[in-house]
Formats: C-alpha cells, structure tokens, sequence
C-alpha cells in the first residue's frame, strides 16, 4: 500500500540554524500539507500547497518557513532560522483531491530537537 | 469553523464493540466529518469519513445523525492495537483542525 515517507526521522539541530525536513507524498497525490505537534499538544495545521503554490496556510507558517516541491516527487519544508520553540514532530500529509477525495494520509514524522 | 466535542477518554475491552461519539453542533451543510487516530507519537491514521449516510471501510463504521449534529465512530472488534487517540475532524477548507481526541484504551 502506498505511503508518505518523511526523511530524516529525527533531526537535531542549534538554535539559529537552517533545517530541511523532506517528504515524499504518496506518488498521484496533488495536495501536499505539513502540520507539527509539539510534545504533549495538539497536532497543528502549518501550510497546505498544491499547483505549485501554497492554498492555505496558519499563523505558526511565518516568514521563516518555506515550502517547496523541488522535483516531481519530494516536498519540503525549511526553517530557516530555528528556535527553541520550533522542537516538535513534524507530519506531512497528501490527499489525491480525485473525484472530490480530501481524505489526508500522514507520514511517520520527523522530530525536530532545536538545542 | 465548525468545532467538535469528544469525551476525553474512554475504555472499551478487547473484542468488544467499541462506540467512539463526536458532537459537531455547528456543521455546515457541505462539512464533511472525519475520523483519524493517533498512537502514541506516531502519524495521525485516516479510518473514515462521511457527509450524511453512514460509512462504513475495513476499519470502522460511521454513523451520522439525520441532523448531522453528532456522530459516532464504531470499532466493531476492538484490539489492543486499537488503543489510540482518537480525533472527529470538520473539515474546513482543506486543513485539518486536530482538537484534543478522546484517548481510547483496549483492555484484556
């Protein structure tokens, strides 16, 4: 069965530094999300994109996130400059959007430790 | 947006039936409502969805009251491996709005 898969699964980085989170939706998806949990809270909308362009997107998705779809198969999403506060799990999810089916499959995450 | 209400926790024993509900008093007549879980820390899993009939997949059925104002999610043979949160989602737009779930635990 196809799945999102997220790269890597755990990242740890210093406060101030880029990071890239990597995603691979699953393959005749057209909607691409990232969402983020930090620990012991609720999963939070971040950014949903799709066309090439981002449709919707939260508060938290300020001007040090970005999201890409560098090729025909990865999407990502970048911090440019992280904080303590940006330590979560990160999901990225996809939906086909075919014959009006929205329903969103998640990927396993990957934790993000800012030190 | 619409908002939902689910009991915090509940237990349900193994192989048992178990009735997860959701009240959704607010749903506009287009929101679809959906069912995902969450074990531990893991991705949140799609079960199912629906508008105004009953769903029903390999997972669980849906059951939606006629006025759409609640629903309830049935795990027909629940197993410990069933033990997650569970979280009833209007959705609106495309985001999804997690809310706190209702923590469900499967015991022997």
């Amino acid at each position: 069965e196809p799945e999102v898969t997220q790269t890597p699964s755990h990242q740890v980085t210093q406060m101030g530094q880029e990071v890239i989170l990597r995603c691979v939706p699953i393959s005749n998806h057209l909607y691409f999300y990232w969402y983020r949990q930090i620990l012991g809270q609720k999963v939070e909308f971040l950014v949903s994109f799709y066309n090439n362009e981002i449709s919707e997107k939260s508060e938290i998705f300020d001007d040090q996130f970005s999201v890409e779809r560098p090729d025909g198969s990865n999407f990502t999403l970048k911090i440019r400059s992280t904080k303590l506060e940006d330590s979560a799990m990160y999901f990225c999810a996809s939906s086909s959007g075919d014959r009006g089916r929205y329903e969103q499959y998640f990927g396993p995450g990957t934790r993000l430790t800012v030190t | 947006d619409a908002k939902t209400t689910q009991p915090p926790s509940m237990d349900c024993a193994e192989g048992r039936a178990a009735n997860l509900p959701c009240n959704h008093s607010t749903i506009s007549g287009n929101e679809y409502v959906y069912w995902y879980r969450q074990i531990h820390s893991q991705g949140p899993q799609y079960i199912i969805h629906g508008l105004k009939n009953n769903e029903t997949n390999e997972m669980a059925s849906l059951i939606i009251t006629e006025d759409r104002k609640s629903s309830t999610l049935i795990l027909p043979h629940a197993t410990l491996r069933d033990t997650a949160v569970y979280y009833c989602i209007v959705r609106v737009g495309r985001k999804l709005q997690f809310g706190a779930g209702t923590q469900v635990v499967v015991t022997p």
